[in-house]
């Protein structure tokens, strides 16, 4: 059963800069996992913001930018604002079927 | 722009199927340049991907391991639709199901269903 892990939490301060990561039981993650970030708000469904590691969709706004670090995928908020509280889940692909993250829930205080 | 409309029972009773279908609009089912996938997402969890149909000069699919023997996803072209079959449900399986195209090359996007909450209780 593979599995897809992530930080369970993480706090930022606003205006600060956050990473979060994604990680593979399988071994490094790579572009061909085609990495996925999501943000998911309260009562609503999860809406994307990255695809293939670092690309970004029209509507996701400049200050989160994906990578690949150190064998993970990555999600960086530089510049955090209040708005950005919210769960964020990664997704990657494993030969036919796709593997959530357990989503790190981050909190801007 | 494609919209995506489900339907289908919020209720369903221990041991039965759960059935949902996703209407397509603005796109496709039979496309070559995207998936049809369903996901759920039970009450204070993550998303779980259940699985997905899509074609490729023929029909192809794809599920999760954790309901692998429990579940069945099928187009219908005619309707341009796919639907959902999850069988011998259990409380367990009590969730928000979404349907979710996914364009080729893992480009996951803002294309999901309304979600349906289907609660599995006698």
């Amino acid at each position: 059963q593979t599995v897809v892990t992530q930080e369970p939490s993480l706090t930022v301060s606003p205006g600060g800069t956050v990473t979060l990561t994604c990680a593979s039981s399988t071994g490094a993650v790579t572009s061909g996992y085609s990495p996925n970030w999501f943000q998911q708000k309260p009562g609503q469904a999860p809406r994307a913001l990255i695809y293939s590691s670092s690309n970004k969709h029209s509507w996701t706004p400049a200050r989160f930018s994906g990578s690949l670090l150190g064998g993970k995928a990555a999600l960086t908020l530089s510049g955090v604002q209040p708005e950005d509280e919210a769960d964020y889940y990664c997704l990657l692909y494993y030969t036919g079927a796709w593997v959530f993250g357990g989503g790190t829930k981050l909190t801007v205080l | 722009q494609v919209q995506l409309q489900q339907t289908g029972p919020g209720l369903v009773r221990p041991s039965q199927t759960l059935s949902l279908t996703c209407a397509i609009s603005g796109d496709s089912v039979s496309t070559n340049s995207a998936t049809w996938n369903w996901i759920r997402q039970a009450p204070s969890r993550g998303p779980e991907w259940l699985g997905r149909t899509f074609y490729r000069s023929k029909w192809l699919y794809g599920y999760a391991e954790s309901v692998k023997g429990r579940i069945s996803i099928s187009p219908d072209t005619s309707k341009n639709q796919f639907s959902l079959q999850l069988n011998s449900v259990t409380p367990e399986d009590t969730a928000v199901y979404y349907c979710v195209r996914e364009l080729h090359g893992g480009k996951w996007e803002d294309s999901w269903g309304q979600g349906t909450l289907v609660t599995v209780s006698s």
